[in-house]
């Protein structure tokens, strides 16, 4: 699987966007790349995944650098809620056994 | 509809005894995962199953076995459980027949080695 650089930590103001990084250059054509949030040691939270296309749900944005070494989750407005850790993870698709490697993410802090 | 239910939450263990952790999904899933998550860290794969009767080795699978009996449940033993093993277990479960599918995950279950 590709690795993924994330930064260890951010702020962000409550009410406003928050745009996590994530870099995966070493990212293959059949790679997907997913997000996923762990809230205060709880189990870790589907956020969002994509292949080439910017994606968005009801959580989140997830934008793709036209060459795919690099995306970006956006969340629109954060809370104080969203405060987290958040994992961009990346692997393929059809992978036979399907791990997934979790790195150690960003913590992000969202403040009032 | 419980989704991923682990048990037990907390157990405290002397070192040298074994224990067993049950994931029990009912979803229907058929790929199934335990993971295990130190102070400040990741969670790193410990094994994982993509079927009833079927497991595979992760990144740290040294000191813990794993059964796959019946497609709802994977269990995850310690036979002589050590301090280094003091950690929070986490079970997920995810759809095998997606080209890509999320992970669904349990609470947590918080063990401590004397």
């Amino acid at each position: 699987d590709a690795k993924t650089t994330q930064p260890t930590s951010m702020d962000c103001a409550e009410g406003r966007a928050a745009n996590l990084p994530c870099n995966h250059s070493t990212i293959s054509g059949n790679e997907y790349v997913y997000w996923y949030r762990q809230i205060h040691s709880q189990g870790p939270q589907y956020i969002i995944h994509g292949l080439k296309n910017n994606e968005t749900n009801e959580m989140a944005s997830l934008i793709i650098t036209e060459d795919r070494k690099s995306s970006t989750l956006i969340l629109p407005h954060a809370t104080l809620r969203d405060t987290a850790v958040y994992y961009c993870i990346v692997r393929p698709g059809r992978e036979y056994g399907n791990k997934l490697v979790f790195g150690a993410g960003t913590i992000l802090r969202v403040k009032s | 509809n419980a989704g991923v239910t682990q048990t037990p939450k907390f157990r405290v263990l002397k070192t040298g005894q074994s224990m067993t952790l049950l994931c029990a999904q009912d979803m229907n899933h058929e790929y199934m995962y335990w993971y295990r998550q130190d102070p400040g860290m990741g969670l790193r794969l410990i094994h994982y199953s993509v079927g009833e009767g079927t497991t595979a080795k992760g990144e740290v699978p040294d000191g813990y076995n794993v059964s796959r009996l019946k497609k709802q449940n994977f269990l995850l033993g310690l036979e002589s459980a050590a301090p280094s093993q003091t950690s929070v277990y986490f079970c997920a479960s995810r759809f095998g027949g997606q080209v890509a599918g999320e992970l669904f995950f349990g609470e947590g279950s918080r063990l401590t080695v004397l």
